[in-house]
């Protein structure tokens, strides 16, 4: 399957301060990607859709001040979790689809996630 | 998109097959069947899906019954590594929705020695 790379795989920050978890497709375009959030022993929750080039759509009770969605190329997308807070720790997971080697794929690739601590 | 029902957990002993079932009843004509699993504190993985036809991978078999309202995901071997929890999604594969999964609570497979 296609291949979709999560930076970083584990963070700590501090209470208050910015981090920013970038989301790769590395052989295909991605023309949109998805951001989800997982809590211990819990499914997970879809935050946000992103577009290339376009503002990305959030879910009902996602903040989108909050959780910073960038979607500058067909290949990166990245989440920033801004002011961050210990309820903020969780498991981020992005997806991305979208066209590849000229065809189009209807599944979407998963990266292999960020643990997100704040302290 | 449509809702599916998975039993919680099921077991599976190691080099049997492993068969998941999946209940889909409200599935609409343009809806696919997608199986994802997602081991400990990794990202899901794409297992296989389908729309009205069966259809087999490497690494499972899907079969869809007739009327689309309920699926089996067949792992035809399973192994230790196959322990995980399985999602089975419905999803529309085009325009706005492309990509985009609701994922419900899974069925917890365990492979047991």
């Amino acid at each position: 399957g296609a291949v979709v790379s999560q930076h970083p795989s584990w963070v700590i920050c501090k209470s208050g301060t910015s981090v920013k978890i970038e989301c790769r497709s590395l052989d295909f375009q991605a023309t949109t990607m998805f951001w989800y959030r997982q809590f211990p022993k819990q499914s997970l929750m879809l935050m946000a859709t992103s577009n290339e080039g376009s503002k990305a759509t959030y879910e009902q009770g996602v903040e989108k001040d909050k959780f910073l969605i960038n979607h500058a190329s067909l290949t990166l997308s990245t989440l920033t979790v801004t002011s961050a807070h210990p309820e903020d720790s969780s498991f981020y997971i992005c997806s991305a689809s979208g066209g590849r080697l000229g065809g189009l794929n209807t599944e979407a690739f998963f990266g292999q996630g960020t643990r997100l601590t704040v302290v | 998109d449509a809702k599916t029902t998975q039993p919680t957990s099921m077991d599976c002993a190691e080099g049997r097959a492993a068969n998941l079932p999946c209940n889909h009843s409200t599935i609409s004509g343009n809806e696919y069947v997608y199986w994802y699993r997602q081991i400990h504190s990794q990202g899901p993985q794409y297992i296989i899906h389908g729309l009205k036809n069966n259809e087999t991978n490497e690494m499972a078999s899907l079969i869809i019954t007739e009327d689309r309202k309920s699926s089996t995901l067949i792992l035809p071997h399973a192994t230790l590594r196959d322990t995980a929890v399985y999602y089975c999604i419905v999803g529309n594969a085009g325009g706005t929705s492309y990509g985009k999964l609701t994922f419900g609570q899974g069925t917890i497979l365990t492979v047991h020695p």
